[in-house]
């Protein structure tokens, strides 16, 4: 079973410009979650889609958004990029029962540099 | 709201040598609490969980218990191997049905041979 994959691995961009990331949830996996991981913040909750969608959502600027499509696959876009987002953005996804406690799947990430 | 505070790293040890990584945490109710592990170049991997008070979670030597009491939940393990090496996050889950783990900052561990 292919894990969770996520593309493109590596990106630049500079300060203004719009970035979409992309993620593939395990098959069968319906919820889709994203995290940015920063070393002065650490990881964070961005936000949780499923069923297309958005479930919850944490503490970003309305410039980070997303969204699912039909088949579990989810975007996320960064407007107007400013330095402080660079930063190893995480997808994780699960079968999303009502358990708290499910296991989340993790991606290896988009590494996305602004210069 | 949530927190969870991890010990500073990086934690260096000899291979065979003993694990203790301090993890407590700060939650409304009884939270779900996670360990998770980061490889070089690689997302995150559940290592091991507790959803309630005493529950020891296991899993390739590695174990922590859920101790409600000191609101802790320290990893350790007996003897580490030079695969080991990697990032471990300690994490917890609220039960108030919003979907988002709140993580430690992490701490990373380096065995020497």
């Amino acid at each position: 079973k292919a894990g969770v994959t996520q593309t493109p691995r590596y990106l630049i961009k500079t300060r203004g410009q719009q970035v979409t990331l992309s993620c593939s949830p395990i098959s069968g996996h319906r919820s889709v979650s994203w995290y940015q991981q920063t070393p002065g913040q650490g990881l964070q909750f961005l936000f949780e889609y499923f069923s297309e969608t958005q479930r919850n959502k944490g503490n970003f600027p309305g410039r980070f958004s997303g969204r699912q499509f039909s088949n579990s696959r989810s975007e996320m876009n960064v407007s107007t990029l400013e330095l402080g987002d660079s930063a190893l953005y995480l997808c994780a996804s699960s079968p999303r029962t009502d358990a708290t406690n499910e296991k989340l799947f993790f991606g290896s990430g988009t590494q996305l540099s602004v210069l | 709201g949530n927190s969870v505070t991890q010990m500073e790293g990086p934690v260096t040890l000899s291979e065979e040598a003993f694990l203790t990584i301090n993890c407590t945490y700060t939650a409304t109710g009884y939270p779900s609490l996670f360990w998770y592990v980061q490889y070089p170049g690689e997302g995150l991997q559940l290592l091991l969980k507790a959803t309630k008070a005493d529950d020891k979670g296991s899993n390739k030597g590695f174990e922590a218990t859920y101790r409600k009491e000191t609101t802790s939940f320290h990893l350790e393990k007996g003897s580490v191997q030079v695969s080991d090496s990697a990032v471990y996050f300690c994490a917890l889950s609220d039960r108030t049905g919003r979907r988002a783990l709140t993580f430690g900052s992490g701490t990373r561990l380096q065995v020497q041979p």
